[in-house]
């Protein structure tokens, strides 16, 4: 199946600070990923939908200011946390769309491996 | 009213027999995607097996098989010949296509543990 990087895999930051996490598709053009955060032994919430050259759509409660995503190319987007605090601590997970070739394919959602980001 | 709904939050079974993990949904959308990922402890999200609405037979992959029954709007997964590495977390996920964006709604999951 298709690969889904994500960088980092963990990452500890101290109150206030900012983090970028990176999520990249290595053999496919994504024209849409996905944010997800995932709290202990829940189910994955949908943060935002990230598109390729255009901004992105938070789903409600999400704080765009405060989870800014930007997809510049069609294998990249990243989320950067900004004055991170430790209610932030959470496992954040990319996912990429692969549509498929023209005419057939899955059009299936691959995930990346996740961040683990705990704010101090 | 929840759009995914896995009903069992935990199931065992022994080495090398079957079990099958029950997902059910709601939606009004005719052309829609189900899809089963399994999350081990690491956290990744492995892609399973995916079932279109249209899609005329069950999906398989492997050791995992799709009972998709459209009218009874359930999509439960198979997997035969469990084997230890299959314990893991395992997630039913929607596509409703009127959804132009296509983000996967996801459910509660399953927690499955292999017993030896």
């Amino acid at each position: 199946g298709a690969v889904v990087s994500q960088h980092p895999s963990w990452v500890i930051c101290k109150s206030g600070t900012s983090v970028k996490i990176e999520c990249r598709s290595l053999d496919f053009q994504a024209t849409t990923m996905f944010w997800y955060r995932q709290f202990p032994k829940q189910s994955l919430m949908l943060m935002a939908t990230s598109n390729e050259g255009s901004k992105a759509t938070y789903e409600q409660g999400v704080e765009k200011d405060k989870f800014l995503i930007n997809h510049a190319s069609l294998t990249l987007s990243t989320l950067t946390v900004t004055s991170a605090h430790p209610e932030d601590s959470s496992f954040y997970i990319c996912s990429a769309r692969d549509r498929g070739t023209s005419g057939g394919g899955t059009d299936t959602q691959y995930f990346g491996p996740g961040t683990r980001l705990t704010v101090l | 009213a929840q759009k995914i709904t896995q009903t069992q939050p935990g199931m065992f079974v022994q080495e090398k027999e079957a079990v099958t993990l029950d997902c059910t949904y709601d939606t009004s959308d005719q052309s829609y995607g189900l899809f089963w990922y399994k999350q081990p402890s690491s956290g990744e999200m492995i892609f399973l097996i995916y079932q279109g609405s249209y899609d005329e037979q069950n999906a398989t992959e492997g050791r995992y098989s799709l009972n998709f029954q459209k009218a009874r709007k359930s999509a439960n997964l198979v997997i035969s010949a469990s084997q230890l590495g299959d314990s893991a977390m395992y997630f039913c996920a929607m596509r409703e296509r009127l959804l132009s964006q296509g983000n996967l709604i996801f459910g509660k999951g399953t927690k499955l543990s292999v017993k030896p």
